[in-house]
């Protein structure tokens, strides 16, 4: 059974920062995997999506990585901003289910 | 550019009440799917569809019942709304199931009294 694991489960960074994000799953058999912003009380916002094929994905001030193999990913904001402030998830999909992590809720300071 | 509605961002219900939670996508995607979020428990899934009059459950149907008579609608159905039901609900749309991005609505809090 897919297990998504993401560490740390807070951070609180000062305005600036470079940071990095960590996803871990316990099987490796996914067809994508993809990163999630959810703002308080509003739904999720993609960010990024990496196919199983790809080793990384870049959007602005964003790069997510992908190593299969050692069933991580990583998500690297560059940068970070206030209006970055938010959680973070991310989500392996195999078959026909997508699996969450219970995400980083990111604070950035100004 | 996607979008994803749901029918209320706030409902407020009794125990027992019949419940129904209305999502529609305007992008013509196949798969459309239901989550429920929970502190603690992050999003789990409660059922989805990958065409019209098509359901698969996902890992918590139970108390649940879906509908999707036109592709671009998906409703679930709380068929006697319990405390326990209590939650976040989250829709979500996908062109196709394995390898494409998901895109969410906005959420229903739904609170059972």
């Amino acid at each position: 059974k897919q297990e998504v694991t993401q560490i740390p489960a807070a951070l609180s960074v000062p305005e600036g920062e470079n940071l990095v994000l960590n996803c871990s799953f316990t099987d490796s058999a996914i067809y994508n995997l993809q990163w999630f912003r959810q703002d308080p009380g509003k739904g999720l916002t993609s960010l990024l999506l990496i196919q199983s094929s790809q080793r990384e994905q870049t959007s602005g001030r964003l790069n997510a990585s992908l190593d299969k193999s050692s069933g991580r990913s990583t998500l690297y904001i560059a940068a970070s901003q206030p209006g970055d402030s938010a959680t973070y998830l991310c989500a392996v999909t195999g078959g026909f289910k997508t699996i969450f992590g219970a995400g980083t809720r990111l604070f950035v300071k100004a | 550019d996607v979008k994803v509605t749901q029918s209320s961002r706030y409902l407020v219900k009794r125990t027992g009440e019949k419940v129904f939670l209305e999502c529609v996508q305007d992008m013509d995607h196949e798969n459309m799917f239901w989550y429920r979020q929970d502190p603690g428990l992050g999003l789990r899934l409660i059922y989805f569809s990958y065409d019209v009059k098509m359901k698969e459950k996902g890992d918590i149907p139970e108390g649940y019942s879906v509908s999707r008579e036109k592709k671009e609608r998906f409703s679930l159905i709380l068929e006697s709304a319990s405390t326990n039901q209590t939650s976040m609900y989250l829709c979500a749309s996908s062109l196709r199931t394995a390898d494409t991005t998901q895109y969410f609505g906005p959420g229903t809090r739904l609170l059972v009294l």
